[in-house]
């Protein structure tokens, strides 16, 4: 298996609203990423996992919340969020060590928030 | 993205070879990495050269690095208008090892036309 599985494809949420993205890989790479990426933008790094801890908070605001719950699943909680937020969120993956950075992204989950 | 440059645009007829540019900032970055985005999905890597390295060919395409100019290009042979997409440059920036920062250029449209 060599894929980054998001779901769901698409969210629309109010502002109100408790929502969470999931994302899974089953091949054993133990760092994983959450991106945000705007329309015509590139993505840009929102929180870094590596063994299962939090590594890098790119001072994300706290309605966004990530979760690892085991090596294989990284989940995004929302809450509270802004139209402003909505976006294409995409998940990685990649094995940890030294050499290159080689991510596996998912196909991303858009986020309409009304 | 604002420390990694592209151009926005480029258009080429099917059969050519399209060249797409990119320069970077962080003279310490030790993998430079080049990343296909078609419509409504997630990136795909296309191929990554280390620092120590001018030149890397794989099938189609051939990566260029002038690490003293802080350049880097991407050249696809016979171009296919399957090719058309974004194609974003990357660097990585963080912690050493590989779950540091991937910092990603705007991103080139390719266009190719039959």
């Amino acid at each position: 298996d060599t894929e980054v599985t998001q779901t769901p494809k698409h969210l629309v949420m109010g502002m109100t609203n408790k929502k969470s993205l999931k994302c899974e890989q089953h091949m054993g790479h133990r760092a994983m990423y959450w991106y945000k990426q705007k329309a015509k933008k590139p993505p840009e790094l929102m929180f870094v996992y590596s063994y299962e801890k939090l590594s890098i908070n790119e001072s994300v605001p706290s309605r966004f919340s990530p979760e690892c719950p085991n090596s294989s699943l990284l989940n995004l909680h929302l809450h509270a969020l802004q139209p402003e937020d909505s976006a294409l969120y995409l998940c990685a993956s990649s094995p940890t060590g030294s050499g290159a950075n080689v991510l596996t992204f998912g196909a991303g989950s858009r986020l309409t928030v009304l | 993205g604002e420390d990694v440059e592209q151009s926005l645009f480029l258009s080429v007829r099917e059969g050519d070879s399209s060249v797409i540019n990119c320069t970077y900032t962080d003279s310490s970055s030790t993998y430079l990495y080049w990343y296909k985005q078609e419509p409504g999905a997630g990136l795909q890597l296309l191929t990554y050269i280390f620092s120590n390295m001018d030149m890397k060919q794989d099938q189609r395409l051939t990566v260029l690095l002038n690490k003293k100019d802080k350049h880097l290009s991407l050249r696809i042979a016979d171009t296919q208008t399957g090719d058309s997409a974004i194609y974003f440059c990357a660097e990585s920036r963080g912690p050493r090892g590989n779950t540091g920062k991937l910092i990603f250029g705007q991103g080139t449209t390719l266009q190719v036309k039959p």
